[in-house]
């Protein structure tokens, strides 16, 4: 069984353009989250999916998006980007929303902004 | 804000040594879920203690839960160089929110 799939790995922008990032949770799972990981404020959650509806959001600017597919897929977009914005994302998939769920996470995007 | 803290931030220990980590937690939870990282990589699910759980153990691992102490405790025993990483509690709030809530983390040096 396949783990949580993220692309691109790794990727370089300049400031002031944007980026999309992909996520496919692991075959059957329908709840999507992202994370942001960065030396100085560690792992933060961005936002959560699950049956394409944002069902949580992190306390991030509102250049951060994303949206779920029917499929469970999911995207995230960082517009205007910032150096700051520099980070490991991580997709995490989980099977259902509720107590008791084995949160798996995927290798991650990692993102430069120069 | 972080919710965890792991404790200590970094340990460092020989091969065959057993490894200790603390987590503590401010708020009530559900769950309790410890992860791996190897440098630059993503999370490693290692175990999930449920707040009516008070000690699970897989393989090598060995986690205990102390609700009224908002603590936790990850045990590595008989370590190997391969266990060099970086460990995470991380934390879900009340209400069937997906949301984790992470510390820092202990990295963990295992020398051969």
């Amino acid at each position: 069984k396949a783990g949580v799939t993220q692309t691109p790995r790794y990727l370089i922008k300049t400031r002031g353009q944007q980026v999309t990032l992909s996520c496919s949770p692991i075959s059957g799972h329908r709840s999507v989250s992202w994370y942001q990981q960065t030396p100085g404020q560690g792992l933060q959650f961005l936002f959560e999916y699950f049956s394409e509806t944002q069902r949580n959001k992190g306390n991030f600017p509102g250049r951060f998006s994303g949206r779920q597919f029917s499929n469970s897929r999911s995207e995230m977009n960082v517009s205007t980007l910032e150096l700051g914005d520099s980070a490991l994302y991580l997709c995490a998939s989980s099977r259902d929303r509720g107590r008791g769920n084995t949160i798996y996470f995927g290798e991650g995007s990692w993102l430069t902004v120069v | 804000s972080q919710q965890g803290e792991e404790d200590p931030q970094a340990l460092s220990i020989q091969e065959g040594e057993n490894a200790t980590m603390n987590c503590s937690y401010k708020t009530s939870i559900n769950n309790l879920q410890w992860y791996r990282q190897n440098s630059g990589r993503g999370l490693v699910h290692l175990i999930l203690i449920r707040s009516n759980e008070r000690e699970k153990h897989s393989g090598r691992l060995r986690v205990t839960l102390d609700t009224s102490k908002k603590s936790s405790s990850l045990l590595i025993t008989a370590s190997r160089a391969a266990d060099t990483a970086s460990y995470f509690c991380a934390t879900d709030g009340r209400g069937g929110s997906e949301k984790l809530v992470f510390g820092k983390g202990t990295k963990l040096t295992v020398n051969p």
